[in-house]
């Protein structure tokens, strides 16, 4: 069974629209990221949390927005989306969210924006 | 701004072969290195990770880490086809809480 799952696997929206990648983890871990991995590009880091708080944002633009629900959870809000957004978003999870904790990955909602 | 620089971009090795991947990083504050497997379509999967100078063996993978030198490595002996992926290496500064920079990665094939 996978740990993180990711929804949905595949998405194709339109330039301007909004979109919600959906990040769920059962490791009963308490820190969460998103990582965005384009065409050759290394996968980048976005976003931190750490028990449901933001801990780091490398995101320049406001239109990502991170939304956690519940400890487990933590959606990525895209809005105005743009071509250049298109990418695969990858969450992942580790135990705590210390400088040496072992990563856990999803695997990824493929975006494709048009 | 750290800067982790993967070589080769790509690798063929026969089955049974040995492969070599390289890492170098350019800020020597940089604390955590790990390396990551990725097959087409899946994320990302954490190989082993290496904390200290030296050589550490898991299995057929081993990694090497020189901090003086800026360098990390990661040797998979007796290649196997299932080891034709993407590989990246990635690094942890130690203060960032859980941020982690990586390589563009290297693609190895393993060819039967």
């Amino acid at each position: 069974d996978p740990k993180i799952i990711q929804k949905p696997k595949y998405l194709v929206a339109v330039t301007g629209s909004e979109k919600i990648l959906i990040c769920e983890q059962y490791l009963g871990h308490n820190a969460m990221y998103w990582y965005r991995q384009s065409a050759k590009k290394p996968l980048e880091f976005m976003f931190s949390y750490s028990y449901q708080k933001l801990m780091d944002n490398q995101t320049a633009s406001s239109r990502f927005q991170p939304q956690s629900s519940k400890k487990n959870h933590l959606d990525l809000q895209i809005t105005a989306l743009k071509p250049d957004d298109s990418a695969t978003y990858f969450c992942a999870s580790s135990q705590e969210a210390g400088a040496n904790s072992d990563y856990t990955f999803g695997s990824g909602t493929r975006l494709l924006v048009i | 701004q750290q800067k982790v620089q993967q070589s080769p971009e790509s690798l063929i090795v026969p089955e049974g072969g040995m492969a070599s991947l390289n890492c170098t990083f350019s800020d020597r504050n940089s604390q955590y290195f790990w390396w990551y497997r990725q097959h087409s379509g899946e994320g990302p999967k954490a190989l082993m990770s290496i904390f200290s100078n030296g050589d550490k063996k898991e299995g057929r993978f081993t990694a090497h880490l020189n901090k003086a030198s800026l360098h990390v490595s990661l040797h998979i002996k007796d290649s196997q086809p299932s080891d034709s992926a993407l590989y990246f290496c990635a690094v942890s500064m130690g203060y960032n809480q859980g941020k982690l920079i990586f390589g563009q990665g290297t693609k190895l094939s393993i060819k039967p």
